[in-house]
């Protein structure tokens, strides 16, 4: 079946450091890969797509490369700000006919300090 | 637009009661998802409806739970009889026809508690 496994956290930052968030993937056929973020009290949020190998998301100055040899969608921003704290999840979409699966990791909790 | 709507955002209710959740998706939406988000599993699946039908209830943890979705612009979960178990902050969202799947947009949540 499809799995997202993506980097554990909590994960704290100084402002303006570099950001990585690891996420790797199993899944049948060419999904679609997602990052989405959740503020405190809200819903997730879509942060960036990518839909084939090699395409590269982009979002506020986050990034993630499809990387099929890999199966890897990690995200990345080179410079954080406090306002950046919040929850990342990396997601798997598929389509099956009418069937539709989007498949998340267990998210990463990141925490920006000033 | 107004994004999915859910409704209401904050429910305490005591063990052995009946709660109903409810979710308006975004207009012209096909496919609509409830979710469960808890500190322990994360985020889980509960149901996913595509034009009105359940395609996939296998999240969907006993028999206590029920969804419906009686036309495109409504949807509902129910559990009957609630337990403390049953804490979470419960997500609905939906998203656009589309051959691959599409991103999906997630209402604000409902925080249920039960005491």
């Amino acid at each position: 079946g499809n799995s997202v496994t993506q980097m554990e956290g909590p994960v704290t930052l100084s402002e303006e450091a570099f950001l990585t968030i690891n996420c790797t993937y199993t899944a049948t056929g060419y999904p679609s890969l997602f990052w989405y973020v959740q503020y405190p009290g809200e819903g997730l949020q879509l942060l960036l797509k990518a839909t084939k190998a090699d395409d590269k998301g982009s979002n506020k100055g986050f990034e993630a490369t499809y990387r099929k040899e890999t199966t890897s969608f990690h995200l990345e921003k080179g410079s954080v700000q406090v306002s950046d704290s919040a929850v990342y999840f990396c997601a798997l979409g598929r389509s099956s006919g009418s069937a539709r699966q989007l498949t998340f990791g267990s998210g990463t909790q990141l925490t920006v300090l000033p | 637009d107004a994004g999915v709507i859910q409704s209401p955002r904050h429910e305490v209710t005591e063990m052995g009661q009946e709660v109903t959740l409810r979710c308006k998706p975004i207009s012209g939406h096909n496919s609509l998802f409830w979710y469960r988000q808890t500190m322990m599993r994360g985020l889980e699946l509960l149901i996913y409806f595509n034009n009105n039908v359940p395609i996939d209830d296998s999240g969907m943890p006993e028999d206590r739970f029920s969804a419906k979705m009686p036309n495109a612009s409504f949807s509902t979960l129910k559990i009957q009889p609630s337990e403390p178990r049953d804490s979470a902050v419960y997500f609905c969202a939906s998203s656009s026809p589309g051959g691959q799947v599409t991103e999906a947009f997630f209402g604000q949540g409902t925080r249920l508690t039960v005491v």
